[in-house]
């Protein structure tokens, strides 16, 4: 069964810090995996992306890790600001179907303190 | 910003009432989606449409409908609410390849009483 499982499911950390989201994943066949940024009552916002080729993504002080093998990904936050506070979601797309399906991660609640 | 937007943003609503979420993007967007999501749960996709009369059922059973008579507008609407409807409903959008990044609006918080 393709699922997403994303950890911790919250997290606080004090403004400033550095902090580290996991996902892992079962989807099969893969074709990409991108990390959202969901703030609360929005739509959520694309923040990088990785194709199987890619194990590395930086988005200002956001970083994206992907490890296909073991079907494994981070997001690293430096440098924690207010305003990172948010649900941060996991999506992997298979290639399997013309329309690319998506499967979601729960998401990681984040809250920074100040 | 994605161009996307959905109204209303908040709608309460009794029982047996018949709604419409509108859903209009100014991207020019082939692809456009509606989810389901409740809180602290992911998103389940219930509809979606590849292009102007062509619309499909997502992976979540869903007693609402869609339709897509023009590109830019992808309207969702439900016969008779029930407190089940209950949830958020998010719209969202994207150019036609697999790959390509899906924008959202800001989300429908629909409540039926």
């Amino acid at each position: 069964k393709n699922q997403v499982e994303q950890s911790p499911q919250s997290l606080i950390i004090l403004e400033g810090k550095n902090c580290t989201l996991q996902c892992n994943y079962t989807v099969s066949p893969f074709s990409n995996l991108r990390w959202y940024k969901q703030d609360t009552g929005r739509g959520p916002v694309s923040l990088t992306i990785m194709t199987f080729s890619e194990n590395t993504k930086s988005n200002g002080r956001y970083t994206a890790t992907l490890d296909a093998d073991t079907k494994q990904s981070s997001l690293h936050i430096t440098a924690s600001q207010l305003s990172d506070s948010a649900s941060y979601i996991c999506v992997v797309s298979d290639r399997g179907s013309t329309l690319g399906r998506l499967y979601f991660g729960r998401g990681t609640q984040l809250t920074v303190w100040p | 910003e994605a161009d996307i937007y959905q109204t209303p943003r908040y709608l309460v609503i009794g029982t047996g009432k018949k709604i419409t979420l509108e859903c209009s993007q100014t991207m020019g967007h082939d692809k456009m989606y509606w989810y389901q999501q409740d809180p602290g749960m992911e998103l389940h996709l219930i509809h979606y449409s590849y292009g102007v009369n062509s619309t499909e059922k997502g992976d979540l059973s869903s007693e609402s409908t869609v339709s897509r008579i023009r590109t830019e507008h992808f309207p969702l609407t439900l016969e008779s609410a029930r407190p089940s409807h209950t949830s958020q409903y998010l719209c969202a959008s994207s150019t036609s390849g697999s790959t390509d990044t899906q924008y959202f609006g800001p989300g429908t918080r629909l409540t039926v009483l």
